[in-house]
């Protein structure tokens, strides 16, 4: 069974853009939750989206936002760009039908994204 | 909402042997998870092992067994005969019953040596 795949792998922008990210979770999965990684902040939850709904949301400001697609295929897009947001974006898929406990994450192997 | 904490920063154990990373947590959730993954240096989260907080008895995976307290809030992964290969970050992580979102601790380096 393929995992998690993510596009792109790399990315580079300038302040002020915008970006978005893609995800593909593993086939059945319908969960799929996304993460940001930096070294100050550590690994923090962005949302997760199930069945085209957006379930739970983190604390990041409304320049984040996503959207999952019939197919459960997600994207990530985040306007504005400040360099802040420089950070490892990982995407993760569940089956999502036991919520909590026992829906174990998969992770993709993640989108670097650097603002200049 | 949940707290986890791992308080090793770096750890370091000879090939072969048996290593310990230690991860602490707090909720007042009845109903929670736990899991670990390793994160090698190419970034991608693996995962290793989950304890529900129902569980009786301690997980397991292959090498990997989760030393699970709950009196105490701990949730301590054991890594029997330690390989090159398991040189990664490892995570701490869990969730409570309100949905996907999870809360991870701030990593345990660890470092295999021959």
């Amino acid at each position: 069974k393929a995992g998690v795949t993510q596009t792109p792998r790399y990315l580079i922008k300038t302040r002020g853009q915008q970006v978005t990210l893609s995800c593909s979770p593993i086939s059945g999965h319908r969960s799929v939750s996304w993460y940001q990684q930096t070294p100050g902040q550590g690994l923090q939850f962005l949302f997760e989206y199930f069945s085209e709904t957006q379930r739970n949301k983190g604390n990041f400001p409304g320049r984040f936002s996503g959207r999952q697609f019939s197919n459960s295929r997600s994207e990530m897009n985040v306007s504005t760009l400040e360099l802040g947001d420089s950070a490892l974006y990982l995407c993760a898929s569940s089956r999502g039908r036991d919520r909590g406990r026992g829906d174990t994450q998969y992770f993709g192997p993640g989108t670097r994204l650097t603002v200049l | 909402a949940q707290k986890i904490t791992q308080t090793q920063p770096g750890m370091f154990v000879q090939e072969k042997e048996a290593v310990t990373l230690d991860c602490t947590y707090d909720t007042s959730d009845q109903s929670y998870g736990l899991f670990w993954y390793k994160q090698p240096s190419s970034g991608e989260m693996i995962f290793l092992i989950y304890q529900g907080s129902y569980d009786e008895q301690n997980a397991t995976e292959g090498r990997y067994s989760l030393n699970f307290q709950k009196a105490r809030k701990s949730a301590n992964l054991v890594i029997s005969a330690s390989q090159l290969g398991d040189s990664a970050m490892y995570f701490c992580s869990g969730v409570t019953g309100g949905g996907n979102k999870l809360t991870f601790g701030t990593g345990t380096q660890l470092k295999v040596e021959l």
